[in-house]
């Protein structure tokens, strides 16, 4: 069965301090795709990066950056110079084939992990 | 361009009712998936549509049932409710059916009494 884990239930750091959020996943599936959503307080997921199996090169976008490395199965997340508004509960998702294959693409998330940066 | 919008927002109900979840996805987007959210269970898949078929169904109870209408719209129902019931439900759209990125709406808090 696909799985997602992330080990860190809460993680809490000081403003400006760099944090790294891990997500590890199986899944027996040869190509698939692994997606980071961000859930503020008001409860709307929003959708942070989509990273293919085949496309191992890490992805950088303003303070945020990824790390994707295919022989550990992890998908890691870094905040660099954390921000009080990043606090948040962050979701990693894995894409798997459905019970009816082919196109069938449902999201299996792991537990989350609630991010409080304190100012 | 707009996002996914939910309704309604908040609803309480009582054991032994029935309840209908609307989702209205971004304009253009035809999949549309229905998500649970308990603080226990997490983030759960309940079921996904595209162009008004049913292509998926998460382990769910026949309890919860679903449909698309031609303008892409989605409806969820959740009949004779459990305490359990009680949840986050959220619904996200996509492009197409492939591994496209979800955009979740707001979702609907529900409660069961």
């Amino acid at each position: 069965a696909q799985k997602v884990t992330q080990a860190q239930t809460e993680i809490s750091v000081v403003e400006k301090e760099d944090v790294t959020l891990d997500c590890v996943y199986e899944t027996r599936d040869t190509t698939y795709y692994l997606f980071w959503y961000k859930q503020p307080p008001s409860g709307e997921l929003v959708f942070l990066i989509r990273r293919n199996s085949f496309d191992e090169q890490n992805e950088i976008s303003g303070r945020y950056s990824w790390n994707f490395q295919k022989s550990t199965s992890s998908f890691n997340f870094t905040i660099t110079a954390s921000q009080v508004v990043d606090s948040a509960v962050y979701f990693c998702a894995l894409s798997e084939a459905g019970e009816s294959g082919g196109s069938n693409y449902k999201l299996t998330f792991g537990k989350g992990t609630l991010l409080t940066v304190n100012p | 361009k707009a996002g996914v919008t939910q309704t309604p927002r908040y609803l309480i109900k009582t054991r032994g009712q029935q309840v209908t979840l609307s989702c209205s996805p971004i304009s253009g987007h035809r999949s549309v998936s229905w998500y649970q959210q308990t603080p226990g269970q997490g983030l759960q898949f309940l079921f996904e549509y595209f162009s008004e078929t049913q292509r998926n169904k998460g382990n769910f109870p026949g309890r919860f049932s679903g449909r698309q209408f031609s303008n892409s719209r989605s409806e969820m129902n959740v009949s004779t409710l459990e305490l359990g019931d009680s949840a986050l439900y959220l619904c996200a759209s996509k492009w197409g059916a492939g591994r496209y990125e979800q955009y979740f709406g707001p979702g609907t808090r529900l409660t069961v009494t």
